[in-house]
């Protein structure tokens, strides 16, 4: 069964750079048919889609969020990885590590709260 | 991008009630549509997939209909472990989009 999980710090200062992983087991990250990618969600709002990475390392991101984002993966470790720089305490939020298809729906991990804070 | 448009943002219902959820896209995605339900804490947890299937395990009281640009989640008879928040989510684009949320609460 797939599963994914994130770690990374759940803490990180006004302007610096939230670095967060994602270990996939059950499933691998070489797959042709799937992208692996970020969602987050701040407290008391929607969802919002950050930005996703194919196996081949073609990536794709959010308008409002490309200038700063950089999603890249290691096959070699069944990992994926999101860097956010210049964050701001807007930026608070569950961030979910995800993987999808075109003709299958989203499978998350649980989630990780990164709090943006001096 | 690909604007998802959901309808309404919350609603009020009782146990038993049939209640619909509408979703529109701001240009065809044919059947590349799912629904989710999001408790709070949780991570979202997918109902329906392409439009009208069912996710496995899912109660047969969820479905979804829909083509094009506009679609519909039915819960057929509310269950008070339905009390949550729905989403639509597009897979047409790479470029993933989702709509607002419509919020059911107990009436």
């Amino acid at each position: 069964q797939l599963q994914l999980q994130e770690s990374g710090p759940g803490l990180v200062k006004p302007s610096e750079t939230l670095s967060l992983a994602c270990t996939v087991s059950g499933g691998s990250i070489r797959s042709s048919s799937q992208y692996w990618g970020w969602i987050r969600q701040p407290p008391g709002k929607g969802l919002e889609w950050i930005g996703s990475v194919y196996y081949s390392g073609v990536t794709y991101y959010n308008a409002s969020l490309e200038s700063r984002v950089t999603i890249s993966l290691d096959t070699s470790k069944n990992e994926f990885f999101l860097k956010l720089n210049s964050v701001t305490a807007a930026e608070t939020a569950v961030y979910y590590c995800a993987t999808w298809g075109m003709t299958m729906g989203i499978v998350w991990g649980q989630g990780t709260l990164v709090i943006v804070s001096s | 991008d690909i604007q998802m448009t959901q309808s309404p943002s919350s609603l009020s219902a009782s146990v038993g009630d049939k209640v619909t959820i509408a979703c529109r896209a701001s240009q065809t995605i044919t059947t590349y549509l799912n629904w989710y339900q999001q408790k709070p804490g949780k991570a979202p947890k997918l109902l329906i997939f392409a439009a009208s299937s069912l996710q496995s395990g899912v109660p047969s009281r969820f479905s979804g209909s829909g083509y094009g640009t506009d679609f519909t989640l039915t819960i057929s008879s509310l269950q008070p472990e339905d009390f949550a928040t729905y989403y639509c989510q597009q897979s047409y684009h790479t470029l993933v989009s989702f709509g607002g949320g419509t919020k059911v609460e107990i009436k």
